[in-house]
C-alpha cells in the first residue's frame, strides 16, 4: 500500500513568486492536512480536507491557500512568497478526523 | 485549547539501553488521544504510538511503550534496546478533537534523541 506521497520534495523559489505544493494522500484515506515545520516555531497546522472542503484553518495569513480535489489528492499554495516561508512542510492523510495520521516526507521549501 | 510541553530538547542514550521521552499535555476534553511520531533527518513523520484517554492499559508497540499517568498528564514514551537507527526528533502531539469531525494535531518541540555506539 502506497504511503502519502509530496512532490515536489525540494523546491527554491525567490521572494514575491508563488509555489504550489503537492499530496497524494493513502489510497482510501479522505482527510488531508498540511503543516509548516521551521525551527523557530516548530509544527504549526496550515488547515484540513475533507471531501474536497476546508474543515479547519491554522493562523496563517490568506497568502497559504490549498483545495482538495475529488480524488482526495490535495494542493496548497502560497503566493507572494516571503523568506519566513522557507520551511518544510508536511502533508498528513487520515480515513476521517480521530484517526492516528500519516505523513508524508515533506517538501523542503527554501525562499531566497 | 491543547498544549503539548516535552521538556527535554536533547536526550542521549547508549546502545540497546532504554529511554524515557517526556511529554506532558493540557486539554480540557475529557476524551483525547495522544500520539507520538518519529521524525529522522529525512523530514518524514513516522507514527510510532497512539493512547486513548480512556484506554486502560497503557500503549505497547514493538519497543516502544507509553507510560501515560493520566491524572498527571503526562504521557511519556519509552524505547527499550535502543537502536542506531532510533537516533531522531520524537514529537508528542494532541489532536483538536478526538475521534470528531475535526482534526488538527498541536505538536510539542520535540526531543532530539541520539543513540551511541
Amino acid at each position: 500500500k502506497a504511503g502519502v506521497t509530496q512532490t515536489p520534495r525540494y523546491l527554491i523559489k525567490t521572494r514575491g513568486q508563488q509555489v504550489t505544493l503537492s499530496c497524494s494522500p493513502i489510497s482510501g484515506h479522505r482527510s488531508v492536512s498540511w503543516y509548516q515545520q521551521t525551527p523557530g516555531q516548530g509544527l504549526q497546522f496550515l488547515f484540513e480536507y475533507f471531501s474536497e472542503t476546508q474543515r479547519n484553518k491554522g493562523n496563517f495569513p490568506g497568502r497559504f491557500s490549498g483545495r482538495q480535489f475529488s480524488n482526495s489528492r490535495s494542493e496548497m499554495n502560497v503566493s507572494t512568497l516571503e523568506l519566513g516561508d522557507s520551511a518544510l512542510y508536511l502533508c498528513a492523510s487520515s480515513i476521517k478526523g480521530g484517526t492516528e495520521a500519516f505523513f508524508g516526507q515533506g517538501t523542503r521549501l527554501t525562499v531566497v | 485549547a491543547q498544549k503539548i510541553t516535552q521538556t527535554q530538547p536533547g536526550m542521549f542514550v547508549q546502545e540497546k539501553e532504554a529511554v524515557t521521552l517526556d511529554c506532558t499535555y493540557d486539554t480540557s476534553d475529557q476524551s483525547y488521544g495522544l500520539f507520538w511520531y518519529k521524525q529522522p533527518s529525512s523530514g518524514e513523520m513516522i507514527f510510532l504510538i497512539y493512547q486513548g484517554s480512556y484506554d486502560e492499559q497503557n500503549a505497547t508497540e514493538g519497543r516502544y511503550s507509553l507510560n501515560f499517568q493520566k491524572a498527571r498528564k503526562s504521557a511519556n514514551l519509552v524505547i527499550s534496546a535502543s537502536q542506531l537507527g532510533d537516533s531522531a526528533m520524537y514529537f508528542c502531539a494532541i489532536p483538536l478533537s478526538w475521534r470528531g469531525s475535526n482534526y488538527k494535531l498541536t505538536f510539542g518541540k520535540g526531543t532530539l534523541l541520539t543513540v551511541n555506539p
